[in-house]
């Protein structure tokens, strides 16, 4: 079973729409939450969040995390075509070795000019 | 910045082939993953290490193993690969300091077996 739950799986939008992307998780001894952006190469990394309600921002990117509810968003306004990515949701588990992370499915967002 | 690289980009191999992806990351880092992406299921974790010569199984550990005999080298073998096994190859560093969790990763081995 999927410790975090990425949604949605994919989603087609223009030029200029904004989106919300979801990142819900279930992780015994939560950590930290991240989000990647992955273009037809390696993911890169945009945000790590670790305490609830304290907005992350990296120009029209932004995102939050509630950790009362178990999830995460990630905000892009005014989307442009260089958008296109999937968007990679992973969540660090404390009690684990390594604190290693636990990976979503990825959100396909496709931006059409 | 930190580097990860991949010996190859794109790499076809043939069924019953012993195949060696190799990774190496030029930031000192202890930790390193190897991860495969396939279309709908999201990175799954392979094998990853938290040293030169520890090693501990991930998710799907299953037709491969790793080697880590130096810090900033660490290889996935495919001791004989199957058409299962055609993928994206995507390794991973991670400094254990300071409470960072960020991974970097490498550029991506795309497997085909045919």
């Amino acid at each position: 079973e999927d410790k975090v739950v990425q949604s949605p799986l994919s989603l087609v939008v223009h030029e200029g729409d904004t989106v919300t992307l979801n990142c819900s998780y279930e992780v015994t001894n939560f950590r930290s939450l991240l989000w990647y952006k992955q273009e037809k190469k390696a993911p890169t990394f945009l945000f790590m969040l670790t305490s609830s309600g304290i907005e992350k921002k990296s120009g029209r990117l932004s995102s939050i995390l509630d950790k009362k509810e178990l999830f995460s968003i990630l905000n892009i306004t005014a989307t442009q075509t260089g958008d296109s990515a999937i968007y990679l949701c992973a969540v660090v588990d404390r009690g684990s070795t390594l604190g290693r992370l636990y990976f979503g499915r990825g959100t396909q967002l496709t931006v059409w000019p | 910045d930190v580097k990860v690289t991949q010996s190859s980009r794109y790499l076809v191999k043939r069924t019953g082939e012993k195949v060696f992806l190799e990774c190496v990351q030029d930031m000192d880092h202890e930790n390193m993953f190897w991860y495969r992406q396939d279309p709908g299921l999201g990175l799954r974790l392979i094998y990853f290490s938290y040293d030169v010569k520890m090693k501990e199984k991930g998710d799907i550990p299953e037709g491969y193993s790793v080697s880590r005999e130096k810090k900033e080298r660490f290889s996935l073998i495919l001791e004989s690969a199957s058409t299962n096994q055609t993928s994206m190859y995507l390794c991973a560093s991670r400094i254990l300091a300071g409470g960072k969790n960020e991974q970097f990763f490498g550029p991506g081995t795309r497997l085909t077996v045919l």
